[in-house]
């Protein structure tokens, strides 16, 4: 299994463009979330999905956008990128409950100019 | 959600244990304590969690307290590979369908001396 797999590793995008961050496993797992990690800080949850077609947000959503087509990929819109936007994005999935491992991506790093 | 503290860093030598704590006054009684890690420049990784008794594995060994206040995430044997961020973490008791958010403090930057 590759895990969970992230696309782009880097980019770097001027203020008010627009992206997508591709997340993707292969473990048929029903949950996946999109967190952040600023500088020194620990991660911070956007979004989450409990299965396809199932979206929610999570602490801090805004200028964010989800959508969970199929069960391996869960994709995140930057709409109108601004520079507070600049950080480390991780998406992360698992198998539902509380003793359950979840697993991480290897992390996008944005820089927004 | 119920908090933890951690220490913000640790130093150890190569290959001497370290002994990580967390403090967890305010755990529910059906909180699970989970530990995470992160290496330089990757994604979070699981380390290992528990409910009320110590529990080992390849990695580490966690040591729950008798009122559960507090748990010592164990690293027997240290090295340079150690070397991370570590996040000790309560799950969500309510365990509602979806409510599978990890909440990330600070943790505890481990060094590892050679």
């Amino acid at each position: 299994n590759a895990g969970v797999t992230q696309t782009p590793k880097f980019q770097v995008l001027k203020t008010g463009q627009s992206m997508t961050l591709q997340c993707a496993q292969d473990m048929n797992h029903e949950y996946m979330s999109w967190y952040r990690q600023d500088p020194g800080m620990g991660l911070r949850l956007i979004h989450y999905s409990v299965g396809a077609g199932i979206t929610d947000q999570g602490e801090v959503p805004n200028g964010y956008n989800v959508s969970r087509s199929t069960t391996e990929d869960f994709p995140l819109r930057l709409l109108s990128a601004a520079p507070s936007q600049t950080s480390v994005y991780f998406c992360a999935s698992s198998v539902p409950g509380q003793q359950e491992t979840q697993y991480f991506g290897p992390g996008t790093r944005l820089l927004v100019l | 959600d119920a908090k933890t503290t951690q220490p913000n860093s640790m130093e150890s030598n190569e290959e001497e244990p370290v002994h990580l704590p967390c403090n967890h006054s305010t755990i529910s009684g059906t909180d699970y304590i989970h530990w995470y890690r992160q290496l330089p420049s990757q994604g979070p990784e699981y380390v290992i969690h528990g409910l009320t008794s110590n529990v080992n594995n390849r990695m580490a060994s966690l040591a729950i307290a008798e009122d559960r206040k507090s748990s010592t995430l164990i690293l027997h044997r240290a090295t340079l590979r150690d070397a991370a961020v570590y996040y000790c973490i309560l799950r969500d008791r309510l365990g509602d369908f979806g409510n599978e958010k990890l909440t990330f403090g600070t943790g505890t930057r481990l060094t590892i001396i050679p």
